[in-house]
């Protein structure tokens, strides 16, 4: 199997401008997670999707940013207008859903991440 | 609300020596699961091990070990004989009504 892929690998970009990152989860996973990982705050969840329906977005930090996914095998985060404080690795990771009280407990297999610079 | 502390910012070891990295949850839940992730310097996170609040009996795989002690709501990790390419950030999270809640990480350096 492929594992959760993640695109770009690398993005450097200017402030103000869109960013779009991608994912493509392990197929047959059901849920996804986009999570950003910074030296000052650590691994933080930012949003969830269960069967393609966001769950908790309680994680995005402000209108800026926004995530979808269309179908099972794809999701993307956009940030528009980027900010240089979005600096920030961001991973994907997709798991099979757990039924227990809706919240998936199991285990989550991680993209190797995209590197965002914003001049 | 929840929360995973890992009070061990770094810590280095000589290889072979034993390792234990320490992690202390809160969380109103009943029902939840602790987890284990490596960070090696490549950057991917690789799971480690996934435990339900149910199941307190300590695991063994391998020269990794983890105490989960509901009590102290603890849920260490043990390497025993620590090795080079055990050089990695250790990430102790917990999922109950949220999903995953990650600590801060403790950065294992092992020196040959």
């Amino acid at each position: 199997d492929a594992g959760v892929i993640q695109s770009p690998r690398h993005e450097v970009t200017e402030m103000g401008q869109e960013v779009t990152l991608r994912c493509k989860p392990i197929s047959g996973h059901n849920s996804l997670f986009w999570y950003r990982q910074t030296m000052m705050r650590g691994l933080e969840l930012l949003i969830y999707f269960n069967n393609n329906v966001p769950i908790d977005d309680s994680g995005m930090p402000e209108d800026r940013f926004s995530a979808k996914m269309p179908n099972a095998s794809f999701s993307t985060l956009k940030i528009q207008p980027s900010e240089p404080r979005d600096s920030a690795v961001y991973f994907c990771a997709s798991s099979l859903g757990s039924s227990l009280a809706g919240v998936n407990n199991n285990e989550q297999f991680f993209g190797p991440g995209t590197r965002l610079t914003v001049l | 609300a929840q929360k995973v502390t890992q009070a061990q910012t770094e810590i280095s070891v000589v290889e072979k020596e034993d390792v234990t990295l320490d992690c202390v949850y809160e969380t109103r839940d009943t029902t939840y699961y602790l987890f284990w992730y490596k960070q090696p310097p490549s950057g991917e996170l690789v799971f480690l091990i996934r435990r339900n609040s149910f199941d307190e009996q300590n695991e063994i795989s391998g020269r990794y070990s983890w105490n989960f002690q509901k009590s102290t709501s603890s849920f260490n990790f043990t390497i025993t004989a620590s090795q080079v390419v055990d050089s990695a950030v250790y990430f102790c999270a917990l999922a109950g009504r949220r999903a995953l809640t990650f600590g801060s990480g403790t950065r294992l350096q092992v020196q040959p």
